[in-house]
């Protein structure tokens, strides 16, 4: 694709359930990474993959969040047991390689826990 | 003390005139700076990005750092209304690519 799509777009839960956002990044872009942006407020770094090396995990909130990148392409951002201070809109980027390049927003999915 | 502060505003300005918006920094090893735009209920976008002391230039906008102050500050001349967004500040630690965001300063060009 021509961008960075997210999926879904919006998420409604309600609290106690697990949910799964995925990203596709820019195809041949190496890195990848999971931001989440509360109202009102700046991004904040969950996690980063680039290329085959382990992830730095140390944006994750709680152990409730993980993630994972398969074939070095999609990934997937899992909440457990959401909570709803998890509700924020959760960004996807990805960059031609890790290290100062051009982040790449996608859309974004919207989670609301109520 | 947060690790990239900037002013929330908003920030006014009557088109025509410069937008300065400032940021400050607390890791003094921070390498890589840059600034994003986001319009509302969109994702940021990247405007400038900046790596050495001084000034670099975009068309109508001005990137400053200064490291000694760990000071970072966007500059857009012949401000638009188009302009009116949030600016986010962000800081890259340790040359791994992950990117510290300020909380963004809001900025409103007004005709």
């Amino acid at each position: 694709g021509a961008g960075v799509s997210q999926s879904p777009s919006n998420k409604v839960t309600e609290k106690g359930k697990d949910v799964e956002l995925r990203c596709d990044p820019i195809s041949g872009h190496t890195a990848l990474y999971w931001y989440r942006q509360s109202l009102g407020q700046g991004l904040e770094f969950l996690i980063y993959f680039q290329g085959n090396s382990a992830p730095d995990k140390s944006g994750l909130p709680s152990d409730r969040f993980s993630a994972e990148r398969t074939g070095g392409s999609v990934s997937t951002l899992t909440i457990q047991r959401t909570q709803q201070e998890d509700s924020a809109v959760y960004l996807c980027a990805s960059s031609l390689a890790g290290g100062s390049y051009e982040q790449f927003f996608g859309p974004g999915t919207r989670l609301t826990v109520l | 003390q947060k690790e990239v502060e900037q002013n929330s505003g908003p920030l006014s300005v009557p088109e025509g005139a410069i937008a300065s918006l400032n940021c400050t920094y607390s890791d003094r090893g921070s390498q890589s700076f840059f600034w994003y735009r986001q319009y509302s209920g969109k994702s940021p976008e990247l405007i400038m990005f900046i790596y050495s002391n001084g000034d670099k230039e975009d068309g109508r906008f001005t990137a400053q750092l200064n490291k000694a102050s760990q000071y970072v500050s966007l500059l857009i001349r012949d401000s638009q209304p188009s302009d009116s967004a949030t600016y986010l500040c962000a800081v890259e630690k340790n040359q791994g690519g992950k990117l510290i965001f300020g909380q963004g300063t809001e900025l409103s060009v007004k005709p």
